[in-house]
């Protein structure tokens, strides 16, 4: 169990660019999360896949934002057309299916939309 | 809409004192409730966790929180804070939809 990997740490990108981060959960882990945290709050909830699917997606997941988990083990998010109020930390989660479970969180990446 | 609420944002303390950290969520049905802790630099870890039963839970380094239904509320307390707790705390509640709603967090500073 390496715990949840987020590739990558760091990304700066120009305003308009699109972007792609990776999260690899634990590994016998089947539900996976992304959240959002910006400067001075807590983490916001994007969507989650169980499996492959993908069971919920947040109001603050716009258009531009679009999510995949396609063999149901790695997962990536990607946001197209980046704008500046996208700044922020990207969290991925993982879990256990079952309300009798935490989060394992990664590290996070964070994006700075210059 | 679900929400949580934790009013202290920044608090001070000397290494020794007692820690209580406020946390009221606005939920009415069955909850999980949750502190998370992040260490400068690193990533959110689990503190503790209230599922059901003894409402006063304890967690790892010291930490417990008490479960008051009828207040809405879980607090985390520590009797004695080191300066290695300096960190960000925050409480996060899960409905049965296993979506967390995280408050905005308390930052700690503990001064040797």
């Amino acid at each position: 169990d390496t715990g949840v990997s987020q590739d990558p740490r760091h990304k700066i990108t120009k305003r308009g660019q699109n972007v792609t981060f990776r999260c690899d959960p634990i590994s016998e882990h089947n539900r996976l999360y992304w959240y959002r945290q910006t400067l001075g709050q807590g983490p916001e909830f994007l969507t989650y896949f169980q499996n492959e699917a993908q069971l919920e997606k947040s109001r603050l997941l716009s258009d531009r934002f679009s999510a995949e988990r396609p063999k149901g083990s790695f997962s990536t998010l990607e946001i197209q057309r980046t704008e500046q109020g996208d700044s922020a930390m990207y969290l991925c989660a993982s879990s256990l299916q079952g309300l009798d479970y935490g989060y394992t969180f990664g590290s996070g990446t964070r994006l700075t939309v210059v | 809409a679900q929400s949580v609420s934790q009013h202290n944002h920044h608090v001070i303390l000397s290494e020794a004192a007692s820690l209580e950290l406020g946390c009221n969520y606005s939920y009415g049905g069955t909850v999980n409730l949750f502190w998370y802790v992040q260490y400068p630099g690193q990533h959110l870890q689990l503190l503790l966790k209230y599922f059901s039963g003894d409402p006063l839970v304890k967690g790892i380094k010291g930490f417990e929180a008490e479960f008051i239904k009828s207040k809405f509320s879980f607090n985390l307390r520590k009797p004695s804070v080191q300066w290695s707790d300096t960190a960000e705390y925050f409480c996060a509640v899960r409905n049965t939809g296993n979506q967390f709603y995280f408050g905005t967090g308390t930052s700690l500073t503990v001064i040797p």
